[in-house]
């Protein structure tokens, strides 16, 4: 079945580590995002990519880094330069303008210990 | 600075009864809506969307309604079930500008049996 899958689902690290979370869709889209949710806030958008080896800011991108070496697979790293890593993430592709409908995967809960 | 807004942080409703989610928004320049179902641990999901030409789209029990002078936008549920109970994000974006969209803080609904 086509899908976005991210993984792990869980992760647990220590402060001043940096973590990667791992992003893979077979939709076949153009655009993919990484989005943070904190309670009773929105989803915010952290970065963002269009094309393969092309990604953008998004609203609260410090901290944060991506690649786009693969049209399916968009990687963040959580560095320890984000100052409160601690957050739900949710990783999302829509099939060709960035503002078109998104399709998300289930979420990566990452919490620094 | 909010351009989206979903004052209401619940909501609770009988089943059967009508569910009604309001979101607000400032940009003016906003003309593609959508509403998200997410489920905790899990992903949003497309509900419906509705574009700035209409004023209201309807799929089968979920209703949008949007206001344009008002720069409000509602989501309808009828007849509300137990299985409506998530949380319901609004977003926009301004599609003729190719911008990304913008979510809400979401509203939780709890429907109850």
């Amino acid at each position: 079945d086509g899908g976005i899958t991210q993984s792990p689902k869980y992760l647990f690290r220590k402060e001043g580590q940096n973590v990667t979370l791992s992003c893979e869709q077979n939709l076949n889209h153009d655009a993919m995002y990484w989005y943070r949710q904190d309670p009773g806030q929105g989803l915010r958008l952290i970065y963002y990519s269009q094309i393969v080896n092309d990604f953008q800011k998004g609203d609260i991108a410090e901290g944060y880094s991506v690649s786009r070496e693969k049209k399916e697979s968009f990687p963040l790293t959580v560095t320890s330069a984000q100052k409160n890593p601690t957050a739900f993430y949710l990783c999302a592709s829509s099939k060709d303008r960035v503002d078109g409908e998104l399709f998300f995967g289930e979420g990566s809960r990452l919490t620094v210990l | 600075d909010q351009q989206v807004k979903q004052n209401s942080p619940s909501l609770s409703v009988q089943e059967g009864r009508i569910s009604i989610l309001n979101c607000d928004y400032t940009n003016s320049m906003f003309d593609y809506f959508l509403w998200y179902k997410k489920y905790p641990a899990e992903g949003p999901t497309f509900l419906i969307s509705i574009s700035s030409i209409k004023d209201k789209n309807e799929d089968g029990r979920f209703t949008v309604f949007l206001n344009k002078s008002a720069k409000h936008l509602s989501l309808h549920i009828v007849p509300s079930q137990p299985g409506d109970s998530a949380v319901y994000f609004c977003a926009a974006s301004a599609r003729g500008y190719g911008n990304k969209l913008v979510f809400g803080a979401g509203t939780i609904l709890r429907v109850k049996s």
